[in-house]
């Protein structure tokens, strides 16, 4: 498809257990985002990656939270341990790489912890 | 470092009145600045962005926002609201030279609602 694809769009899961979110972004995008929001709030920042490495974690809130991009196309959120406060929805972008560009966001993954 | 303040959580007018929805930002240097809207169950979508090419940018569905650096201020705006306006609006600002990465800050909303 032409834009940025998360799976699932849904995922209920009981606490304490892994879970793992996916993101296909657009072909060609160097530049990977994750995010998370919370229920009336803003997309707050997890991390960054350009290509394979992630150029910038620092929105990462524990170490319970990991991302991969082995091949700088498809990325994982893996979250570890999971709380019910990590519930909410994770959305992720792609751009191209550099100043003043537009970040694509996929339509995000729901997640609930119970 | 860099933020955004999104000056109301909440905005109504009436259909054909204008928009306006207030935006500051925090950056030590020339900051990218974006609004994305979010409707209902649907992905956040780029409405426009400021390039530094003119500080009057015109977006999608007739939206304008005007950067002034004195007033650090990004105010989206439309003349005329239509009842497909009502969303979820997001000022997003990314500062490169200030936090080392191509990071998006966003601010953290204001729900657009247009009563007929």
């Amino acid at each position: 498809g032409a834009g940025v694809s998360q799976t699932p769009s849904n995922k209920v899961t009981e606490k304490g257990k892994y879970v793992e979110l996916r993101c296909d972004p657009i072909s060609g995008h160097t530049a990977l985002y994750w995010y998370r929001q919370s229920l009336g709030q803003g997309p707050e920042f997890l991390i960054y990656f350009q290509g394979t490495g992630a150029a910038d974690d620092s929105g990462l809130p524990n170490d319970r939270f990991f991302a991969v991009r082995p091949e700088g196309s498809v990325s994982t959120l893996k979250i570890q341990r999971t709380e019910r406060g990590d519930s909410a929805v994770y959305l992720c972008a792609s751009s191209v790489q550099g100043m003043n560009t537009e970040a694509f966001f996929g339509q995000g993954t729901r997640l609930t912890v119970v | 470092a860099q933020s955004v303040t999104q000056l109301d959580s909440h905005v109504s007018v009436s259909e054909g009145t204008p928009v306006l929805l207030r935006c500051n930002y925090s950056s030590s240097y020339s900051p990218s600045l974006f609004w994305y809207v979010q409707h209902p169950n649907k992905g956040l979508q780029l409405l426009l962005k400021y390039t530094s090419a003119a500080t009057l940018v015109k977006g999608i569905n007739g939206f304008e926002a005007e950067f002034k650096k004195s007033e650090t201020s990004f105010h989206l705006t439309k003349p005329s609201a239509h009842m497909s306006d009502a969303a979820e609006y997001f000022c997003v600002v990314s500062d490169p030279f200030t936090s080392g990465t191509y990071k998006y800050i966003f601010g953290t909303g204001t729900r657009l609602k247009v009563l007929a």
